[in-house]
């Protein structure tokens, strides 16, 4: 089946440090991938997202390469602030009948400190 | 617009009760999901519905069942609850075109005692 592989948090950042949360897939096919964000207390909002190969998709400051060679949608920024502190999952799905629920990563936890 | 709307937000069952999970949406989408979120889990899909009139069965449909009212409304349903279901519940929609994003409710927070 669909799944999708997150690195484990919690990752604890320093103001304005460089993010880089990895994200690898195995799917039958080739799935749009998303990455959302889920902030204390909140529902998942869409982050960003990309539906081929070699799109990069991009929302406030955030960006995320589709790479099929490498199966990966790491989620990167130059510099965090401390309202990025949230969770961030890592999504697939497809357009197929069947299959077009999201299939989610198991979330990696971003603290950022002043 | 107010999205995607769940009720309650809070809720504590003791096990054995029933309880139905409301969630609806106005953005006129076809589709909609229920999952739950677990700690260190992620989120998994328990039931969803493609279109108005069918529902079909998620990664851990057991115990819960759903229906799909209207093209608005599709609600959760716990028969017998039980311990293991203690979760957040999140329902969201989407609205079938190529590519489009699933928009989530703000979730209910359910412990089974």
């Amino acid at each position: 089946g669909d799944s999708v592989t997150q690195m484990e948090g919690p990752v604890t950042l320093s103001e304005e440090a460089f993010l880089t949360i990895n994200c690898t897939y195995t799917a039958t096919g080739y799935p749009s991938l998303f990455w959302y964000v889920q902030y204390p207390g909140e529902g998942l909002q869409l982050l960003l997202k990309a539906t081929k190969a070699d799109d990069k998709g991009s929302n406030k400051g955030f960006e995320a390469t589709y790479r099929k060679e490498t199966t990966s949608f790491h989620l990167e920024k130059g510099s965090v602030q401390v309202s990025d502190s949230a969770v961030y999952f890592c999504a697939l799905s497809f357009m197929d009948t069947g299959r077009r629920a999201l299939t989610f990563g198991s979330g990696t936890r971003l603290q950022v400190q002043p | 617009n107010a999205g995607v709307t769940q009720t309650p937000k809070f809720q504590v069952l003791k096990t054995g009760q029933s309880m139905t999970l409301q969630c609806a949406q106005d953005m006129n989408h076809n589709s909609m999901y229920w999952y739950r979120q677990d700690p260190g889990m992620g989120l998994r899909l328990i039931y969803y519905s493609a279109s108005e009139g069918t529902t079909d069965k998620g990664e851990v449909p057991n115990g819960y069942n759903v229906s799909r009212l209207n093209k608005r409304e599709f609600s959760l349903r716990l028969e017998s609850a039980a311990p293991s279901q203690t979760s957040v519940y999140f329902c969201a929609s989407r609205s079938g075109v190529a590519g489009s994003e699933q928009y989530f409710g703000p979730g209910t927070r359910l412990t089974v005692t």
